[in-house]
């Protein structure tokens, strides 16, 4: 069955701090996937995109790296802000027309 | 601001009655997709239309139907409404239709069912 999963579901950090984020996935075949953050109330903004063949993807301060042979993704944020505050979202495209998303994890960064 | 608007922006209605979410996508886009989140859950896929034909359904129940116009403009009509179908109805749009190129997601229409 396609599935991906995010963990943890939610996170408490303080603003300065790191944090990683988790996404493993069974989908099959696989295109790309897909990390987006989501402002409460608002409609997701895509973070990155990362094909089969790559490992590492940087956007500012956030880094998501991509483990094909595991199927495992993570996104790192670095020294947090309190607009991170947010939900993060896994998509794995695969390649059949078919996003399976992830229920997400909700990032709640503190001053 | 993603250049995706979706109107309107709220929409409050009783059950059995039927209502019409509208999204225009970016300017230059052919493909447009639509999603369901319902309080608390994730995204679900429910359709995409590119130049006007359907390209893909996801988890689209048989009470919605989606068109895509001529001038790309798309409509995501819900009859028979339930309050499970209370949820924020995003709109996304692509230049192509290939699941590779960026997505850009409208603001949404909440809707409550009552």
């Amino acid at each position: 069955k396609n599935q991906v999963e995010q963990s943890p579901q939610s996170l408490i950090i303080l603003e300065g701090k790191n944090c990683t984020l988790q996404c493993n996935y069974t989908v099959s075949p696989f295109s790309n996937l897909r990390w987006y953050k989501q402002d409460t109330g608002r409609g997701p903004v895509s973070l990155t995109i990362m094909t089969f063949s790559e490992n590492t993807k940087s956007n500012g301060r956030y880094t998501a790296t991509l483990d094909a042979d595991t199927k495992q993704s993570s996104l790192h944020i670095t020294a947090s802000q309190l607009s991170d505050s947010a939900s993060y979202i896994c998509v794995v495209f695969s390649g059949t027309y078919k996003y399976i998303f992830g229920t997400g994890t909700r990032l709640k960064v503190l001053a | 601001d993603s250049g995706v608007t979706q109107t309107p922006k709220h929409l409050i209605t009783a059950t059995g009655q039927r209502v019409t979410l509208r999204c225009s996508p970016r300017s230059g886009d052919l493909s447009v997709y639509w999603y369901q989140q319902s309080l608390d859950q994730g995204l679900q896929f429910l359709i995409q239309y590119y130049n006007g034909e359907e390209r893909a359904k996801g988890n689209i129940l048989e009470r919605f139907s989606a068109q895509q116009f001529p001038d790309l403009h798309s409509e995501l009509n819900l009859s028979s409404l339930e309050l499970g179908d209370s949820a924020l109805y995003f709109c996304a749009s692509s230049a192509t239709g290939q699941g590779a190129r960026e997505q850009y997601f409208g603001p949404g229409t909440r809707l409550t069912v009552t």
